[in-house]
């Protein structure tokens, strides 16, 4: 089945400065690729996607860019802000599912320092 | 709109105890989930449905039941609690489902249960 890596599991910036978060996962067939923000006591919620037809897809502040061929892809965050202290994780889809074929990775807790 | 509800929002039970956790979603969304997280293992899948009247194992499906009441309700049971099930569950619901047909899914805050 499909497996996810993420790093780092912790990430430490200044407010301001830019974060970035890497995925790899294993399965060639993977076509979606979202990623969730999650905050203190609250559900992951979904943040920005992409799908492997696209190399890359911005939304103010945060981008997302994806490798099919090394099958990595990243999450950019720029002029963080305090506001951004969570954990994000990414996903990826297996071949042949939905969202129940989901795979997260073990999530990134970003630390904005002030 | 409240979205995905889930309760109770805290547990704490004996081991050997049973409960059940209730979720229901106002979107009326085809497809509901349960998952786990735990520290430094990420967002596991214990079952989901697809649709009303179907329920399938997700990755880690042991030591649980669930049942789709109707389209609104999934519920998850832990017939004989274990310490290893000391963890934070969530309940998600997705418009989408089925093959490449991936869509967001919307979370509940979780239920923080502990097992002694």
């Amino acid at each position: 089945g499909e497996n996810v890596e993420q790093h780092p599991s912790t990430l430490s910036v200044q407010e301001g400065d830019s974060a970035v978060i890497k995925c790899t996962y294993s399965d060639s067939a993977s076509n979606y690729f979202p990623w969730y923000k999650q905050e203190l006591g609250k559900g992951p919620q979904l943040i920005i996607d992409i799908r492997s037809n696209v190399g890359e897809k911005k939304d103010q502040r945060i981008a997302v860019t994806l490798n099919k061929t090394a099958k990595h892809f990243s999450l950019h965050i720029t002029e963080t802000q305090p506001e951004d202290s969570a954990v994000y994780f990414c996903a990826a889809v297996a071949s042949g599912g939905g969202a129940d074929g989901l795979t997260f990775g073990k999530g990134t807790h970003l630390i904005i320092q002030p | 709109n409240a979205g995905v509800t889930q309760t109770p929002k805290f547990q704490v039970l004996k081991t050997g105890q049973s409960m059940t956790l209730q979720c229901a979603q106002d979107m009326n969304h085809n497809s509901m989930y349960w998952y786990r997280q735990d520290p430094g293992m990420g967002l596991r899948l214990i079952y989901y449905s697809a649709s009303e009247g179907t329920t399938d194992k997700g990755e880690v499906p042991n030591g649980y039941n669930v049942s789709r009441l109707n389209k609104r309700e999934f519920s998850l049971r832990l017939e004989s609690a274990a310490p290893s099930q000391t963890s934070v569950y969530f309940c998600a619901s997705s418009e989408a489902g089925g093959t490449y047909n991936t869509g967001e899914l919307f979370f509940g805050e979780g239920s923080r249960l502990t097992v002694l």
